[in-house]
């Protein structure tokens, strides 16, 4: 089944104690990102990789660290995390567009089940 | 920069009526792909249609339907015949056309809380 894994599913942790949440999707999408989400302010991205060794902040990258070894896993991790880290985070893949061709259909996101974090 | 705005914060629909959420972006692009997704309670983000700003047909999948107006940047979604199912928060999203080397990323709106009552 082609699918996007995010573990683990839930997590209570406290503060200052160092985090990764795995992302693996296998569907061989170049295209991976972050999302956290918080009520009242929908989906924020945290960060994007185009493909292997390319990645690069989203527009709430602060207290977060990604890493893009190989195509199929995309991990998300919090060196320190904060209570203002306590989210709901996805993790989304996608196959990346065939560069000018209009309606590629490329651009449809496939999303993890999604992590509960909170830090106490 | 690209903004996406739900102005509704929560909706109410009587159970077989019709119901429309609204949602309105800003853009400089000419291509571009808008998005709704579907979160129900069990937080799986679901894509419940998708329209190609180059195409003028509005989309429609069996009940739901957009009402896409490029010129007014409004994309709104219709619901028919709402059904209990159909409760959850919908999210507008805005990608713009991804030619390979442009960054393609997903901007949502905030979200539109949808109860549905029987």
């Amino acid at each position: 089944e082609a699918q996007v894994t995010q573990n683990p599913r839930y997590l209570i942790t406290v503060t200052g104690k160092k985090l990764t949440v795995t992302c693996s999707q296998n569907m061989n999408h170049e295209y991976m990102s972050w999302y956290r989400q918080d009520p009242g302010l929908g989906l924020r991205q945290i960060y994007y990789s185009m493909n292997v060794e390319a990645t690069d902040k989203g527009d709430v990258p602060e207290g977060y660290k990604v890493s893009r070894k190989e195509k199929r896993n995309f991990p998300l991790i919090l060196e320190s995390p904060s209570p203002n880290q306590t989210s709901l985070y996805f993790c989304a893949s996608r196959k990346t567009g065939t560069g000018g061709f209009i309606g590629s259909g490329a651009n449809v996101l496939t999303f993890g089940a999604g992590s509960r974090l909170t830090v106490l | 920069a690209q903004t996406v705005t739900q102005s509704q914060p929560e909706m109410s629909v009587q159970e077989a009526e019709t119901v429309t959420l609204s949602c309105t972006y800003d853009t400089s692009e000419s291509d571009y792909y808008l998005f709704w997704y579907k979160q129900p309670p069990s937080r799986q983000m679901i894509l419940v249609i998708r329209q190609e700003a180059y195409k003028q047909q509005n989309a429609t999948e069996n009940r739901f339907s957009v009402n896409f107006q490029k010129a007014a940047k409004s994309f709104s979604l219709k619901i028919s015949d709402s059904q209990l199912g159909d409760a959850a928060m919908y999210f507008c999203a805005y990608t713009a056309e991804d030619y390979g080397g442009s960054q393609g990323n997903l901007i949502f709106g905030k979200g539109t809380k949808l109860s549905v009552k029987p």
